[in-house]
């Protein structure tokens, strides 16, 4: 089956600084990759939908500055939370759309973030 | 009103059971449903997808649409322990395909 990946899996990083956080598509084509965030006990939340090559589309009420997303390639996203903090502690996952298979969204493994 | 809405639990069940899990969704246009399981700190995986009225049925698992109602379900027959986890019904939006979970419902088979 699809496979993809994360890095890092875990990361934990003093307020105000920068992580970068990427997602690959190991064995597929992507063209479009997507961020969630979840919060403890609660549901995922689309963050954003990244398009190879296109700015990504943010979802209501997400800062598109403080959340940035890259996807340069078919295979690579990455999403960099700027000047964390710590309420952006969260469990970041990506997920990616199989172009054989279009209507699936293959899951990576996550990116536990704490910021102190 | 939530685009999907899911019993959030805990369900428990004993092992052998059959546990059934329900979801209704409030845009009557949409056409791709899908049910992903997730364990505690791991990220969702793929269990069903389902995209037509009727039932799909693979292994133990079985899901169940009714766009007239507005409702899908999952049942898994013969529960084991390894079934506990937390199980996310989301359907497919959007010309980007977007996915849009339900809150989740938190699973325990008891041995």
């Amino acid at each position: 089956g699809a496979v993809v990946s994360q890095h890092p899996s875990r990361v934990i990083c003093k307020s105000g600084t920068s992580v970068k956080i990427e997602c690959r598509s190991l064995d597929f084509q992507a063209t479009t990759m997507f961020w969630y965030r979840q919060f403890p006990k609660q549901s995922l939340m689309l963050m954003a939908t990244s398009n190879e090559g296109s700015k990504a589309t943010y979802e209501q009420g997400v800062e598109k500055d403080k959340f940035l997303i890259n996807h340069a390639s078919l295979t690579l996203s990455t999403l960099t939370v700027t000047s964390a903090h710590p309420e952006d502690s969260s469990f970041y996952i990506c997920s990616a759309l199989g172009t054989s298979r279009s209507d699936t969204q293959y899951f990576g493994p996550g990116t536990r973030l704490t910021v102190l | 009103q939530k685009e999907v809405e899911q019993n959030s639990g805990p369900l428990s069940v004993p092992e052998g059971a059959i546990a059934s899990l329900n979801c209704t969704y409030s845009d009557r246009g949409s056409q791709s449903f899908f049910w992903y399981r997730q364990y505690s700190g791991k990220s969702p995986e793929l269990i069903m997808s389902i995209y037509s009225n009727g039932d799909k049925e693979d292994g133990r698992f079985t899901a169940q649409l009714n766009k007239a109602s507005q409702y899908v379900s999952l049942l898994i027959r013969d529960s084991q322990p390894s079934d506990s986890a937390t199980y996310l019904c989301s359907l497919q939006r959007g010309s980007a395909r977007q996915l849009t979970f339900g809150s989740g419902t938190q699973l325990t088979v008891l041995p």
